[in-house]
């Protein structure tokens, strides 16, 4: 059964902390990962997409690493701010034209001052 | 370019009563989904519709329908309103490049069902 696991479910740091979510997926065939932020009452936008072969990849203070082996996948933020306070979610695509999606239930994250 | 468009923002109704939500996909874009969202659940998939016609369905009673216009333009109607219908309803559309599977999202639909 295809299923995308994250963690923790919920996190509280204090501004300028670094932090580091978690998503674990049993999806096949796997096609790309993809990291949503949604802040409160706000539809989710993506963040970065991670394919098969690629390791890291980084947007601004946001760095998602993919470990294809294990099938893990992080998202971690560096110096947060209080605007990082969101909703993270974790999509995984699946099947050979990566129609479908997987989705984890999300980190919520509370930075505070 | 505009964004995806969800219409109305916020609405309330009572137990048994019906909603049709209505979504405006971005220019050019075929594909649209539609997710309930309530709190420790996440986003569960409703439907997809891709050129007017279902592509996928998610594990909801038939009282959540959709449909796909000529213009991509979609709704999603829910009948006989339960408490438990109480969510946030949010639309998604996705380019001819379905393989990179980005999702970009409507700031959604409140309902409140009492």
């Amino acid at each position: 059964k295809n299923q995308v696991e994250q963690s923790p479910q919920s996190l509280i740091i204090l501004e300028g902390k670094n932090c580091t979510l978690q998503c674990n997926y049993t999806v096949s065939p796997f096609s790309n990962l993809r990291w949503y932020k949604q802040d409160t009452g706000r539809g989710p936008v993506s963040l970065t997409i991670m394919t098969f072969s690629e390791n890291t990849k980084s947007n601004g203070r946001y760095t998602a690493t993919l470990d294809a082996d294990t099938k893990q996948s992080s998202l971690h933020i560096t110096a947060s701010q209080l605007s990082d306070s969101a909703s993270y979610i974790c999509v995984v695509s699946a099947g050979q034209a990566g129609t479908a999606l997987i989705f984890g239930k999300g980190t919520t994250l509370s930075v505070s001052s | 370019k505009a964004g995806v468009t969800q219409t109305p923002r916020y609405l309330i109704k009572t137990r048994g009563q019906q909603v049709t939500l209505s979504c405006s996909p971005i220019s050019g874009h075929r594909s649209v989904s539609w997710y309930q969202q309530t709190p420790g659940q996440g986003l569960q998939f409703l439907f997809e519709y891709f050129s007017e016609t279902q592509r996928n369905k998610g594990n909801f009673p038939g009282r959540f329908s959709g449909r796909q216009f000529s213009n991509s333009r979609s709704e999603m109607n829910v009948s006989t309103l339960e408490l438990g219908d109480s969510a946030l309803y949010l639309c998604a559309s996705r380019g001819m490049r379905v393989q990179t599977g980005e999702l970009f999202f409507g700031e959604g639909s409140r309902l409140t069902v009492l």
